[in-house]
Parts: structure tokens; C-alpha cells; sequence
């Protein structure tokens, strides 16, 4: 079975830092990897889906990128912002039905 | 604006009570999912729904019951033999197929009173 970890658990960055962050999975035949973000008490917002065939997905200030074969993806977020503060969680599809299998998140604070 | 409602946005459970949560889409998507929340752990699914008049199991069923009458809603029933209700719910809907992406509501959040 799919398992998906992320790491760390939470982060704290000064305003204007650029961060990472870290998605593993243990079975690298993935269809897609997906990053969401949540805000406290809230649904999940998606923020970049990366197919398989791709090694990289940008939008604005955010870059995915994906590497199958060691089961890897990183979350590379320019210039944060106090509004960047969330919990962002990565997913990717089971091999059967249209299920997602999720991280456990990254709690992410930006200092202002 | 098309999107995923779940209503209400907080619930209280009562011992031996059930409880149902709504979940309404205007996306006209086939697919519908229901996903618990816990603190420190990943969404783990409850059930799944590719089509009307048609669900599935997902990995933590037990206690749960859900129906699928109308392509626009998705109900979910946590039974009294749900133990541990306490967590954030939250309902997700996709175009059918494998890896399409899914849109999720707000959530609802459960407490036993």
C-alpha cells in the first residue's frame, strides 16, 4: 500500500525566505502528484498538480517538482509571505479506484 | 460559482445518536469521496462513489454509511457504531478516472457532546 510522508512536520520561517518542502512516497509508479494547502478549520485549496511525465509544475511563486524514481517531490515557495501560512499537504492517487492517498502535512508559519 | 457545500460546518453527537452530513455539488462531477481528518494524521477515505446508485468502501468504512441517489449530493451517516467520531470531515468530488484532480468543501467538524 501507498504510504506518503512529509517532512518536517512544521516549519517556521522569517518573512522573505525561500523554503522547501518535502514529499516522499514509497511506490514510485505514481499516475500524479498533487500539493494542497489548508487553512485552519478549512477545506483543502489544490496549488499544483504534476503529472508523471513532468519533472516540474510552476505557478506564481510556487514550483513543484517531481522525481519518480526516488519517490520524491518538493514544494520550493519563493519570497514567503504571513499570508503563505497554512498546512500544506501532498497527495497521490491509488493504483485502483480514484482515491488519493495524503501526507501528514507541513504546518507552515511565516514570521512577519 | 460551482463548487462543493457541506453543511453544517459543525456537529454535535450524542451517545447512541446518528448523525448524517451533507454534501451538495454544482461541478456536475460523477465522482464524490468522503475523507476523515485527524489531528496529526493524513485524509484517510471513508467512502467513495464513482456514479449514481453506486459506492464503494474505503479504508475506514466501519461505523459509516453513506447513499448516492442524486449526482449532485452525497450524504454521509456516522452511525452509532462509530466509537471515535470526533475528527473534521471532508467531502471531495472529481470528473471520473484515475489521477483527476479532486475539489473538497470546507468540512464539516464532529464532536460528541
Amino acid at each position: 500500500k501507498q504510504e506518503v510522508t512529509q517532512i518536517p512536520a512544521a516549519l517556521s520561517v522569517p518573512e522573505g525566505e525561500n523554503l522547501v518542502l518535502n514529499c516522499s512516497f514509497t511506490d514510485s509508479a505514481i499516475y500524479n502528484l498533487q500539493w494542497f494547502r489548508q487553512d485552519p478549520g478549512k477545506g483543502l485549496t489544490s496549488l499544483l498538480l504534476i503529472q508523471s511525465s513532468q519533472r516540474e509544475q510552476t505557478s506564481g511563486r510556487l514550483n513543484a517538482s517531481l522525481d519518480k524514481s526516488s519517490g520524491r517531490s518538493t514544494l520550493y515557495i519563493a519570497a514567503s509571505q504571513p499570508g503563505d501560512s497554512a498546512t500544506y499537504l501532498c497527495a497521490v492517487p491509488s493504483s485502483g479506484a480514484n482515491n488519493l492517498f495524503f501526507g501528514t502535512g507541513t504546518r507552515l508559519t511565516v514570521i512577519p | 460559482d460551482g463548487g462543493i457545500t457541506q453543511s453544517p460546518k459543525y456537529l454535535f453527537r450524542k451517545e447512541g445518536q446518528n448523525v448524517t452530513l451533507s454534501c451538495e455539488q454544482n461541478l456536475n462531477h460523477d465522482a464524490m469521496y468522503w475523507y476523515r481528518q485527524d489531528p496529526g494524521q493524513g485524509l484517510r477515505l471513508i467512502y467513495y462513489s464513482q456514479i449514481v446508485n453506486d459506492f464503494q468502501k474505503g479504508d475506514i468504512a466501519e461505523g459509516y454509511s453513506v447513499s448516492r441517489e442524486k449526482k449532485e449530493s452525497f450524504p454521509l451517516t456516522v452511525t452509532s457504531a462509530q466509537k471515535n467520531p470526533t475528527a473534521f470531515y471532508l467531502c471531495a468530488s472529481s470528473t471520473p478516472g484515475r489521477g483527476q484532480p479532486q475539489h473538497f468543501g470546507d468540512g464539516t467538524r464532529l464532536s460528541i457532546l
